[in-house]
């Protein structure tokens, strides 16, 4: 079935650090969603996009739906411990009773 | 004030036998999602309803059965389970559908021994 391709799978920081990933995919989604998954938690939504090339913030959080969309980005600046989780991409089209697809998953660890 | 809740929170079960998970939502959302993540964390949706009524069914086993008796709720059954059917099952709901932010509960990890 569908599924987005989500990288990197897993990454190493140092606190103040800047991070990066993204989600690609063979199909156009209508919208782009990144979630956070903290341990023994459910996945909480951190950003929603809707239009091709939306830029949005949330904090520290900035993630763009791009311009084919067929991709999206999310970077966090300044890292904080807190930031520890898995950060799942989530893609999501019109008329598919609120159907998400999910990305693999990056894995984010920061050291203090 | 749970939003979204599951219960249990834990299920270890032997293979073959029958079990259910409840997912209860307080938000007032007509549409309810269960989603399995597996080993690898890889989420994947299975059914979804809105106001009770089934919207998307994923090609899931059919020893799988959820069941809404009202639209604050959506069980999920499971027949005859077995090894692979371990993993954590989350549960989700939105106000409708397309657009709408899903919230979701805690999860159910479920263990086949």
């Amino acid at each position: 079935g569908q599924q987005l391709n989500q990288s990197p799978q897993s990454m190493f920081i140092q606190e103040g650090e800047d991070v990066s990933m993204n989600c690609t995919s063979s199909s156009i989604f209508n919208t782009w969603l990144w979630y956070k998954q903290d341990p023994g938690e459910g996945p909480v939504l951190l950003i929603a996009l809707y239009k091709a090339g939306e830029l949005t913030s949330n904090g520290r959080l900035t993630a763009q739906f791009g311009i084919t969309r067929k991709d999206s980005f999310l970077n966090i600046s300044a890292s904080i411990p807190s930031d520890v989780g898995i950060y799942f991409c989530a893609g999501q089209w019109k008329n598919q009773g609120g159907k998400l697809i999910f990305g693999q998953g990056t894995e984010l660890s920061v050291k203090p | 004030d749970t939003a979204v809740s599951q219960t249990p929170k834990y299920l270890v079960t032997q293979m073959g036998n029958d079990k259910s998970i409840k997912c209860e939502q307080n938000l007032g959302h007509d549409t309810m999602y269960w989603y399995k993540q597996d080993s690898k964390k890889f989420l994947k949706i299975m059914f979804s309803y809105n106001n009770k009524e089934l919207i998307i069914n994923e090609t899931v086993p059919n020893r799988f059965s959820p069941k809404s008796p009202d639209k604050a709720h959506l069980n999920l059954h499971i027949n005859s389970l077995e090894l692979g059917d371990s993993a954590v099952y989350f549960c989700a709901s939105s106000q409708t559908g397309f657009g709408d932010t899903q919230y979701f509960g805690p999860g159910t990890r479920l263990t086949v021994l």
